[in-house]
């Protein structure tokens, strides 16, 4: 049974560019929620997605956009980078009964210079 | 104020004692409380989860929630040189059901 998944593993951007990072959630699960974790810092709530939609969102600013598929696969979208969205992204997935059940992806580590 | 708050540590704690983290909220309304494990270099793992005042046993873990003190704890028992990681105390509020709020993190370090 794969668990969660992300790509690419590590990434490196410069200020002003934009960046995908793609999920794949565990199977049976059809809830995608994306975190942003900064170094020595715990993991912040960005948004999440359920039947296509973003449900919920956290205090980030509209630089970050999302999209899930079909197949519950999602993406995270941040233009315009900053070098403060350098950050360990985390993506969890959960099913719809129970959102509290999350499994955390392995991260994307972004640097932006 | 931070909406969940935590000792960052580091806890240094011998082999084979208890170790003690604890964790405080800001949400009077938050309904469910969670700890996660974090080894470095990888991502968070969820361990306990509470929703009701008192003790929540699992193995050598125990959860202790008491929500009008607004605070929640971790007892790792026995504890094991494998135990030394980040533990996440994370917060959910009843108003936005599906949002999880993560403190800062408390490193745990055991000593042989």
């Amino acid at each position: 049974d794969a668990g969660v998944t992300q790509s690419p593993t590590h990434l490196i951007k410069t200020r002003g560019q934009q960046v995908t990072l793609r999920c794949s959630p565990k199977s049976g699960h059809d809830t995608v929620s994306w975190y942003q974790q900064a170094l020595g810092q715990g993991p912040q709530f960005i948004f999440q997605y359920y039947e296509e939609e973003e449900r919920q969102r956290g205090n980030f600013p509209d630089r970050f956009s999302g999209h899930q598929f079909p197949n519950y696969s999602s993406e995270l979208n941040v233009n315009a980078l900053l070098l403060g969205d350098s950050a360990l992204y985390l993506c969890a997935s959960s099913p719809r009964t129970d959102f509290y059940e999350q499994y955390f992806g392995p991260g994307t580590r972004l640097t932006v210079t | 104020q931070k909406e969940v708050e935590q000792n960052s540590g580091p806890l240094s704690v011998p082999e084979g004692a208890i170790a003690s983290l604890n964790c405080t909220y800001s949400d009077r309304g938050s309904q469910s409380f969670f700890w996660y494990r974090q080894y470095s270099g990888k991502s968070p793992e969820l361990i306990m989860s509470i929703y009701s005042n008192g003790d929540k046993e699992d193995g050598r873990f125990t959860a202790q929630l008491n929500k009008a003190s607004q605070y929640v704890s971790l007892l790792i028992r026995d504890s094991q040189p494998s135990d030394s990681a980040t533990y996440l105390c994370a917060v959910a509020g009843y108003s936005s059901a599906s949002k999880i709020i993560f403190g800062s993190g408390t490193r745990l370090s055991i000593r042989p």
